[in-house]
């Protein structure tokens, strides 16, 4: 079983849609949780941390769900700049602490 | 804009070809990594150092070797590289607490485009 799992999409919205994705992972001792942006041919960026409380940056949302082990973003009020490929990335504890899963990306690309 | 830096941005090269990736950072993280990334694809660890040692290898070829030449320094030495092997490769840092009293974020390079010919 792969540590993260992720749809990869592709999600074709219109601007000003509202969409959402979902991740899962099979670690229930996983520490922290990311989204990450890549643009093509560039490299991952970090987009937001994901809390347990949920945090929220601008019109991006993330959620964490610890008992159902799956990590969400949401983002409102799309953007044509918003199209790129988001990744989810998942840090466990303890001595694999330096290790990183990666989801396999979600596609989005926002229509005129 | 990235605070890891890495050299050359492309590179060609033959199978018979030596070069070398470079990377550097200089937030003071002391886990250090390369990842491979081809297209479409999520990015694939190759190795992980943590506080200079080699702690990952994720039976990566012997073509690939990589060094740490100190905290901040990290290269990839290749050698009698396969067309196969052309990707982007991707160096990253996080602090790389041996306690994790708090969380661990990784960050990416721009990455160095490589084209094995």
């Amino acid at each position: 079983r792969k540590e993260v799992e992720q749809d990869p999409g592709p999600f074709n919205v219109p601007e000003g849609a509202t969409v959402a994705f979902n991740c899962t992972y099979s670690n229930s001792a996983s520490q922290s949780f990311f989204w990450y942006r890549q643009d093509c041919r560039k490299e991952p960026k970090l987009l937001m941390s994901v809390y347990s409380s949920g945090n929220e940056d601008g019109r991006f949302t993330a959620q964490l769900n610890r008992a159902s082990q799956y990590i969400s973003l949401l983002i409102r009020d799309s953007k044509l700049s918003d199209s790129a490929t988001y990744l989810c990335v998942v840090n466990p504890r303890g001595e694999t602490g330096n290790q990183f899963y990666f989801g396999t990306g979600t596609s989005l690309t926002v229509i005129p | 804009d990235t605070e890891v830096t890495q050299t050359p941005k492309h590179l060609v090269m033959g199978m018979t070809n030596k070069k070398s990736l470079k990377c550097e950072q200089h937030m003071g993280h002391r886990a250090m990594y390369w990842y491979k990334q081809k297209a479409k694809k999520p990015p694939e660890l190759m190795f992980v150092y943590s506080y200079e040692k080699l702690s990952i290898n994720e039976s990566v070829p012997s073509r690939f070797s990589p060094e740490c030449p100190n905290s901040s320094l990290l290269n990839l030495h290749l050698h009698a590289l396969q067309p196969e092997d052309s990707a982007l490769y991707l160096c990253a840092s996080s602090q790389g607490l041996l306690r994790r009293t708090s969380g661990n974020t990784i960050y990416f390079g721009e990455g160095s485009w490589l084209t094995v010919v």
